[in-house]
Protein backbone atom coordinates (compact mmCIF):
# COMPACT_ATOMS: atom_id res chain seq x y z
CA UNK A 1 0.00 0.00 0.00
CA UNK A 2 1.54 3.14 -1.24
CA UNK A 3 -0.66 5.61 0.43
CA UNK A 4 -2.55 6.25 -3.09
CA UNK A 5 -5.73 4.18 -4.05
CA UNK A 6 -6.81 3.29 -7.59
CA UNK A 7 -9.83 1.21 -8.31
CA UNK A 8 -10.45 -0.59 -10.07
CA UNK A 9 -7.25 -2.74 -10.31
CA UNK A 10 -8.57 -4.06 -14.08
CA UNK A 11 -11.27 -2.58 -16.47
CA UNK A 12 -12.54 -3.92 -19.38
CA UNK A 13 -14.85 -1.81 -21.41
CA UNK A 14 -16.26 -1.40 -25.04
CA UNK A 15 -15.87 1.62 -26.89
CA UNK A 16 -19.71 2.92 -26.21
CA UNK A 17 -19.31 2.39 -22.47
CA UNK A 18 -18.85 4.96 -20.17
CA UNK A 19 -16.73 4.30 -16.82
CA UNK A 20 -14.54 6.10 -14.25
CA UNK A 21 -11.37 5.77 -12.78
CA UNK A 22 -11.05 6.47 -9.04
CA UNK A 23 -7.91 7.63 -6.91
CA UNK A 24 -7.64 8.60 -3.65
CA UNK A 25 -4.80 9.80 -1.21
CA UNK A 26 -4.67 10.21 2.61
CA UNK A 27 -1.45 12.18 2.90
CA UNK A 28 -2.02 15.38 2.63
CA UNK A 29 -0.82 16.19 -0.65
CA UNK A 30 -1.92 18.72 -2.32
CA UNK A 31 -1.28 18.04 -5.95
CA UNK A 32 -2.61 14.75 -8.07
CA UNK A 33 -1.77 13.86 -11.52
CA UNK A 34 -3.07 10.86 -14.00
CA UNK A 35 -0.37 9.52 -16.66
CA UNK A 36 -0.84 7.16 -18.98
CA UNK A 37 1.91 4.54 -19.37
CA UNK A 38 1.51 2.61 -22.69
CA UNK A 39 3.45 -0.31 -23.74
CA UNK A 40 7.08 0.72 -25.23
CA UNK A 41 5.90 4.71 -24.91
CA UNK A 42 7.69 6.78 -22.25
CA UNK A 43 5.30 7.83 -19.52
CA UNK A 44 2.54 10.37 -20.43
CA UNK A 45 1.32 13.23 -18.58
CA UNK A 46 -2.20 13.80 -19.21
CA UNK A 47 -3.94 16.23 -16.49
CA UNK A 48 -2.89 17.90 -13.31
CA UNK A 49 -4.88 19.08 -10.37
CA UNK A 50 -3.17 21.78 -7.62
CA UNK A 51 -5.59 22.26 -4.62
CA UNK A 52 -8.71 21.10 -6.31
CA UNK A 53 -8.23 23.38 -9.61
CA UNK A 54 -6.66 21.85 -12.94
CA UNK A 55 -3.94 23.50 -14.24
CA UNK A 56 -2.47 21.21 -16.63
CA UNK A 57 -4.12 19.35 -20.13
CA UNK A 58 -2.04 18.25 -21.93
CA UNK A 59 -3.59 17.67 -25.15
CA UNK A 60 -5.41 15.20 -24.08
CA UNK A 61 -8.76 13.85 -26.21
CA UNK A 62 -11.94 15.54 -24.49
CA UNK A 63 -13.00 11.22 -24.59
CA UNK A 64 -11.03 11.48 -21.04
CA UNK A 65 -12.75 14.20 -18.60
CA UNK A 66 -10.70 14.52 -14.62
CA UNK A 67 -12.54 15.47 -12.27
CA UNK A 68 -11.71 16.91 -8.49
CA UNK A 69 -13.92 17.22 -6.17
CA UNK A 70 -11.66 17.93 -3.40
CA UNK A 71 -7.66 17.68 -2.42
CA UNK A 72 -7.77 14.05 -1.64
CA UNK A 73 -9.91 12.32 -4.56
CA UNK A 74 -9.24 12.21 -8.38
CA UNK A 75 -11.64 10.59 -11.28
CA UNK A 76 -10.72 10.42 -14.35
CA UNK A 77 -13.73 9.63 -16.61
CA UNK A 78 -13.89 8.09 -19.55
CA UNK A 79 -16.68 7.82 -22.77
CA UNK A 80 -16.61 6.37 -26.29
CA UNK A 81 -13.13 5.23 -26.01
CA UNK A 82 -10.78 3.84 -28.48
CA UNK A 83 -8.49 0.78 -28.54
CA UNK A 84 -5.62 2.96 -28.64
CA UNK A 85 -6.74 4.11 -25.30
CA UNK A 86 -5.91 0.61 -23.55
CA UNK A 87 -3.14 1.58 -21.03
CA UNK A 88 -2.23 1.11 -17.59
CA UNK A 89 -3.50 4.62 -15.77
CA UNK A 90 -1.43 5.62 -13.12
CA UNK A 91 -2.67 8.41 -10.15
CA UNK A 92 0.20 9.95 -8.78
CA UNK A 93 0.31 13.16 -6.05
CA UNK A 94 2.90 15.19 -4.20
CA UNK A 95 3.31 18.34 -2.15
CA UNK A 96 3.36 21.33 -4.67
CA UNK A 97 6.88 21.37 -3.88
CA UNK A 98 8.45 19.60 -6.70
CA UNK A 99 11.68 17.96 -4.31
CA UNK A 100 9.75 15.74 -2.76
CA UNK A 101 8.52 13.61 -5.18
CA UNK A 102 5.80 12.12 -6.32
CA UNK A 103 3.96 8.94 -4.56
CA UNK A 104 2.02 7.03 -7.19
CA UNK A 105 -1.05 4.36 -7.16
CA UNK A 106 -0.89 1.00 -8.54
CA UNK A 107 -2.78 2.08 -11.66
CA UNK A 108 -6.17 0.39 -13.27
CA UNK A 109 -4.67 -1.58 -16.54
CA UNK A 110 -7.75 -0.83 -19.09
CA UNK A 111 -8.43 -2.67 -21.64
CA UNK A 112 -11.11 -0.82 -24.95
CA UNK A 113 -12.34 -3.91 -26.85
CA UNK B 1 13.65 22.32 -21.84
CA UNK B 2 14.69 19.77 -19.02
CA UNK B 3 15.65 15.98 -20.15
CA UNK B 4 16.20 13.02 -18.82
CA UNK B 5 18.29 10.36 -20.86
CA UNK B 6 18.41 6.94 -19.77
CA UNK B 7 20.54 3.86 -21.56
CA UNK B 8 18.44 1.93 -23.28
CA UNK B 9 17.41 -1.58 -22.21
CA UNK B 10 16.58 -4.02 -21.25
CA UNK B 11 19.16 -5.02 -19.14
CA UNK B 12 19.51 -8.85 -18.22
CA UNK B 13 22.06 -9.85 -15.60
CA UNK B 14 22.66 -12.62 -13.55
CA UNK B 15 21.89 -12.97 -10.02
CA UNK B 16 24.93 -11.33 -7.99
CA UNK B 17 25.76 -9.31 -10.36
CA UNK B 18 27.18 -5.57 -10.52
CA UNK B 19 24.46 -3.33 -12.18
CA UNK B 20 24.78 0.01 -13.66
CA UNK B 21 21.79 2.42 -15.52
CA UNK B 22 23.32 5.22 -16.35
CA UNK B 23 21.15 8.24 -16.44
CA UNK B 24 22.04 12.09 -17.52
CA UNK B 25 19.88 15.09 -17.52
CA UNK B 26 19.70 18.68 -19.07
CA UNK B 27 18.75 21.25 -16.95
CA UNK B 28 18.35 24.58 -16.63
CA UNK B 29 19.01 25.23 -13.04
CA UNK B 30 19.47 22.86 -10.33
CA UNK B 31 16.91 20.10 -9.82
CA UNK B 32 16.50 17.05 -7.50
CA UNK B 33 17.02 13.69 -9.00
CA UNK B 34 15.28 10.70 -8.29
CA UNK B 35 15.26 7.10 -9.26
CA UNK B 36 11.64 5.16 -9.34
CA UNK B 37 10.69 1.68 -9.75
CA UNK B 38 8.01 -0.30 -11.11
CA UNK B 39 7.46 -3.65 -9.95
CA UNK B 40 5.27 -5.68 -13.09
CA UNK B 41 1.94 -4.90 -12.57
CA UNK B 42 2.56 -2.10 -10.20
CA UNK B 43 2.67 1.22 -10.02
CA UNK B 44 6.35 3.66 -9.54
CA UNK B 45 7.70 3.56 -6.34
CA UNK B 46 10.33 5.76 -5.11
CA UNK B 47 13.38 4.23 -4.89
CA UNK B 48 15.90 7.25 -3.95
CA UNK B 49 16.51 10.27 -4.41
CA UNK B 50 19.78 13.26 -3.99
CA UNK B 51 18.67 16.87 -4.03
CA UNK B 52 22.09 18.63 -4.22
CA UNK B 53 25.30 17.91 -7.04
CA UNK B 54 27.45 15.52 -4.60
CA UNK B 55 24.71 14.25 -2.52
CA UNK B 56 24.16 10.36 -2.83
CA UNK B 57 20.78 8.31 -2.61
CA UNK B 58 20.35 5.29 -1.50
CA UNK B 59 17.85 2.61 -0.90
CA UNK B 60 17.92 -1.66 -0.78
CA UNK B 61 21.57 -1.58 -1.80
CA UNK B 62 21.01 0.69 -4.69
CA UNK B 63 23.32 4.64 -4.50
CA UNK B 64 22.91 7.29 -7.04
CA UNK B 65 25.65 9.68 -6.69
CA UNK B 66 24.26 13.46 -8.36
CA UNK B 67 27.49 14.43 -10.32
CA UNK B 68 26.75 17.94 -11.53
CA UNK B 69 29.90 18.16 -13.73
CA UNK B 70 28.99 15.13 -15.64
CA UNK B 71 24.86 16.31 -15.22
CA UNK B 72 24.38 12.34 -14.04
CA UNK B 73 22.65 10.12 -11.92
CA UNK B 74 23.57 6.80 -12.33
CA UNK B 75 22.08 3.61 -10.53
CA UNK B 76 24.15 1.31 -8.98
CA UNK B 77 23.81 -2.08 -7.06
CA UNK B 78 26.62 -3.92 -6.33
CA UNK B 79 24.79 -7.66 -5.93
CA UNK B 80 21.33 -7.63 -7.80
CA UNK B 81 18.79 -10.39 -7.05
CA UNK B 82 15.86 -11.93 -8.76
CA UNK B 83 13.63 -10.04 -7.30
CA UNK B 84 15.37 -6.59 -8.78
CA UNK B 85 14.08 -7.53 -11.86
CA UNK B 86 11.93 -4.47 -12.72
CA UNK B 87 11.87 -1.10 -14.69
CA UNK B 88 13.93 1.49 -13.49
CA UNK B 89 13.00 5.60 -14.12
CA UNK B 90 15.45 8.29 -14.00
CA UNK B 91 13.84 11.73 -13.35
CA UNK B 92 14.41 14.75 -12.02
CA UNK B 93 12.23 17.85 -10.72
CA UNK B 94 12.70 21.40 -9.03
CA UNK B 95 11.91 22.81 -5.56
CA UNK B 96 9.67 25.40 -6.64
CA UNK B 97 6.25 25.16 -6.36
CA UNK B 98 4.10 23.45 -8.97
CA UNK B 99 7.31 22.15 -10.30
CA UNK B 100 6.40 18.51 -12.68
CA UNK B 101 8.67 15.65 -12.42
CA UNK B 102 10.57 14.68 -16.13
CA UNK B 103 11.14 11.39 -16.77
CA UNK B 104 13.18 9.40 -18.82
CA UNK B 105 12.39 6.32 -20.38
CA UNK B 106 12.52 3.54 -18.15
CA UNK B 107 15.04 0.72 -18.44
CA UNK B 108 13.95 -2.71 -17.83
CA UNK B 109 15.70 -4.75 -15.74
CA UNK B 110 15.78 -8.53 -15.72
CA UNK B 111 17.59 -10.79 -13.19
CA UNK B 112 18.20 -14.10 -13.98
CA UNK B 113 19.22 -16.93 -11.52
Amino acid sequence: ETGVTQTPRHLVMGMTNKKSLKCEQHLGHNAMYWYKQSAKKPLELMFVYNFKEQTENNSVPSRFSPECPNSSHLFLHLHTLQPEDSALYLCASSHPQGSYGYTFGSGTRLTVV
Amino acid sequence: GDSVTQMEGPVTLSEEAFLTINCTYTATGYPSLFWYVQYPGEGLQLLLKATKADDKGSNKGFEATYRKETTSFHLEKGSVQVSDSAVYFCALSYETSGSRLTFGEGTQLTVNP
